[in-house]
């Protein structure tokens, strides 16, 4: 178990609507970063927060966005969803502002339909 | 901006060879490299981090190499066993070192 708590862990939508996927960070850890995992793409970096400030923007679509509260837990909104968005989303923490071991969720599988 | 590439998509070895994959990236020069370990549907997990003036690190059977002239990383497992089959993913920080970057993963199958 890596501390990072996501949810939910499957999400099922429609195309055109909006989704919310959470993550809670291991306890101490400051940065939260978002990816996503399709098949032909690998990894994908998407955002990260630090101490609830943007710090660095990946290949986020403006169609989504993301914040990090004061409690450091932080939400990702995908909207407009289209068959392409369906994808594994993986929320990961670290200790500090730069990223050396970082710590994955199990990740939440978003299918549009 | 950085590049990485990890040799094959897949490797396919018997039980108590040893592994070797490879990890390459062009366009800069990382402070660190680091590898995972992702199980299908799993999130990846921290196997090791390796920084620029380092030249070999070991964890158990894992050895993970930096050679920072051919801008390559070599991870070895030795004595594999059926439990290593999994994708392995190499990952560098971005430039401005905020975020990690990761390759596309080998796969790795070992058969008994």
């Amino acid at each position: 178990d890596s501390g990072v708590t996501q949810t939910p862990k499957h999400l099922i939508t429609a195309t055109g609507q909006r989704v919310t996927l959470r993550c809670s960070p291991r306890s101490g850890d400051l940065s939260v970063y978002w990816y996503q995992q399709s098949l032909d793409q690998g990894l994908q970096f998407l955002i990260q927060y630090y101490n609830g400030e943007e710090r660095a923007k990946g290949n986020i679509l403006e169609r989504f966005s993301a914040q990090q509260f004061p409690d450091l837990h932080s939400e990702l909104n995908l909207s407009s969803l289209e068959l392409g968005d369906s994808a594994l989303y993986f929320c990961a923490s670290s200790a500090g502002r730069t990223n050396t071991e970082a710590f994955f969720g199990q990740g939440t599988r978003l299918t549009v339909v | 901006s950085q590049k990485i590439e990890q040799n094959s998509e897949a490797l396919n070895i018997q039980e108590g060879k040893t592994a070797t994959l490879t990890c390459n990236y062009t366009n800069y020069s990382p402070a660190y490299l680091q590898w995972y370990r992702q199980d299908p549907g799993r999130g990846p997990v921290f196997l090791l981090l390796i920084r620029e003036n380092e030249k070999e690190k070991r964890k158990e059977r894992l050895k993970v190499t930096f050679d920072t002239t051919l801008k390559q990383s070599l991870f070895h497992i030795t004595a594999s066993q059926p439990a290593d089959s999994a994708t392995y993913l190499c990952a560098l920080p971005n430039q401005a070192g905020t975020a990690l970057i990761f390759g596309k993963g080998t796969t790795l199958s070992v058969s008994s």
